[in-house]
């Protein structure tokens, strides 16, 4: 079964970090670009950051350039995002999703849930 | 990156046709041909419906179409099932390995 799953989530004081991994299973996860996307419950999805299969090209949403880092490791099948500098308004659900080849997204996670709150 | 503008709300009764509009800008929607449409029901993750702006992934019902035009990219559902009532999300690349998604429009199946 192809599935993607997400861990790392917390609550986390204004100003903190947090890192979240991303393991993908069921396919080959080497020949897929990824991304984080974080949703606020009863909004739309927001574009956090987006890495190349080879990692050689990233993308970050306006707003957390600098604060965010995202990476992967091939060999273990993983996908990361560092965070850092954690506001408020970085509360959210945080999936990560496989790029389809159409640079669209065909296979989610479930999530893992970032507050940060004093 | 603004977020591409949908309507808050669309609704049609069972086996009719509702479109779902969502606008963006020659940076985005107008300038690639990688439009792509999510359906998301309540408390799940979203589902790939519609990605190159008309085509659908294996899996997905033809009553599921898409189009585009200038900046504006649209999604029609025909024949409304009652499973359909959901929220939808456009979603566009737009340059630079950056991604630009929708507000979300609330379908209800009357």
């Amino acid at each position: 079964e192809v599935q993607l799953v997400e861990s790392g989530g917390g609550v986390v004081r204004p100003g903190g970090s947090l890192r979240l991994s991303c393991v993908g299973s069921g396919f080959r996860f080497d020949e897929y670009g990824m991304i984080w996307v974080r949703q606020v419950p009863g909004k739309g999805p927001e574009f956090v950051s987006a890495i190349r299969w080879n990692g050689d090209n990233i993308g970050y949403e306006e707003s957390v350039k600098g604060r965010f880092t995202i990476s992967r490791d091939n060999a273990k099948n993983a996908l990361y995002l560092e965070m850092s500098t954690l506001r408020a308004e970085d509360t959210a659900l945080y999936y990560c999703a496989r790029d389809a080849g159409g640079l669209a997204f065909d296979v989610w996670g479930h999530g893992t849930m970032v507050s940060v709150s004093s | 990156q603004s977020a591409l503008t949908q309507p808050p709300s669309a609704s049609g009764s069972a086996g009719q046709s509702v479109t779902i509009s969502c606008t963006g800008t020659g940076s985005d929607i107008g300038g690639y041909q990688y439009v792509s449409w999510y359906q998301q029901h309540p408390a799940k993750a979203p589902r790939l419906l519609i990605y190159e702006v008309s085509q659908r992934p294996s899996g997905v019902p033809g009553r599921f179409f898409g189009s585009k035009s200038g900046n504006t990219a649209s999604l029609t559902v025909s024949g409304l099932q009652a499973d359909d009532e959901a929220d939808y999300y456009c979603s566009s690349y737009a340059g630079s390995d950056i991604w630009v998604f929708g507000g979300g429009t609330k379908l209800t199946v009357l």
